[in-house]
């Protein structure tokens, strides 16, 4: 079993829908949760890192940490074409720049007009 | 917010021959970088961890011949990915975390085709 499953889609939906997109793990000793915005041949941006369980919002995008589950979420509201992308979701046991990220495949979105 | 520059974009060479990819810090000292590897649809993989003044770490199956990775300074890491074969062709990817930042900076990628 792979430490960070994710679904890789593709999810379409259509532009002002509210999105959900998730992510399990298996190791209890992540505790750093990012996403990250990949759009087709291009490096990752950083959208959204939480510490432990919780919630954190920051403009349309929501990122939740259930810890006990092992489930952490990114919701996306007011959808815009423009969020047409991958995400990835990434976790960390360590805040440590040592420490490489593990990464989920990857969900394929599309907001369609 | 933290800049990495990574260079070239796009590389299409030869089979036999290298190639070196660099991946700058602009705004930051990075003592850590990290060297990825993505295939079409696929999720990033690890393929090495860089550390300034020392040898790389580099992960299982990855051979340390053909990825030859240098971080000379805080600021700089490349990666040269020797005698290249039409299967090393792929999306690679370095990443670093400044320091008191939060999460990790990806440079844009570099496209390699090895025809």
């Amino acid at each position: 079993q792979k430490e960070v499953e994710q679904d890789p889609g593709p999810l379409s939906v259509p532009e002002g829908a509210i999105v959900s997109l998730n992510c399990t793990y298996s190791n209890s000793a992540f505790q750093y949760f990012m996403w990250y915005r990949q759009y087709s041949r291009k490096g990752p941006e950083l959208l959204m890192y939480t510490y432990s369980s919780g919630n954190k919002e920051d403009g349309r995008f929501t990122a939740q940490v259930d810890k006990s589950s092992k489930y952490i979420s990114l919701f996306i509201r007011d959808s815009q074409p423009s969020d047409s992308a991958t995400y990835l979701c990434a976790m960390s046991a360590s805040s440590n720049s040592g420490y490489a990220l593990n990464f989920g495949k990857g969900t394929s979105l599309l907001v369609t007009p | 917010g933290a800049v990495v520059s990574q260079h070239p974009s796009r590389v299409i060479c030869k089979s036999g021959t290298s190639v070196k990819i660099e991946c700058r810090s602009l705004d930051f000292q990075a003592t850590t970088m990290f060297w990825y590897r993505q295939f079409p649809k696929q999720s990033l993989m690890l393929m090495a961890t860089s550390n300034e003044g020392s040898k790389a770490t580099y992960e299982q199956g990855v051979e340390k011949d053909k990825f030859l990775i240098n971080h000379a300074s805080l600021t700089l890491s490349t990666l040269t990915v020797t005698s290249a074969h039409p299967e090393d062709s792929s999306f690679y990817i370095c990443s670093a975390r400044g320091q008191g930042g939060y999460g990790y900076t990806f440079g844009s990628g570099t496209r390699l085709t090895v025809v």
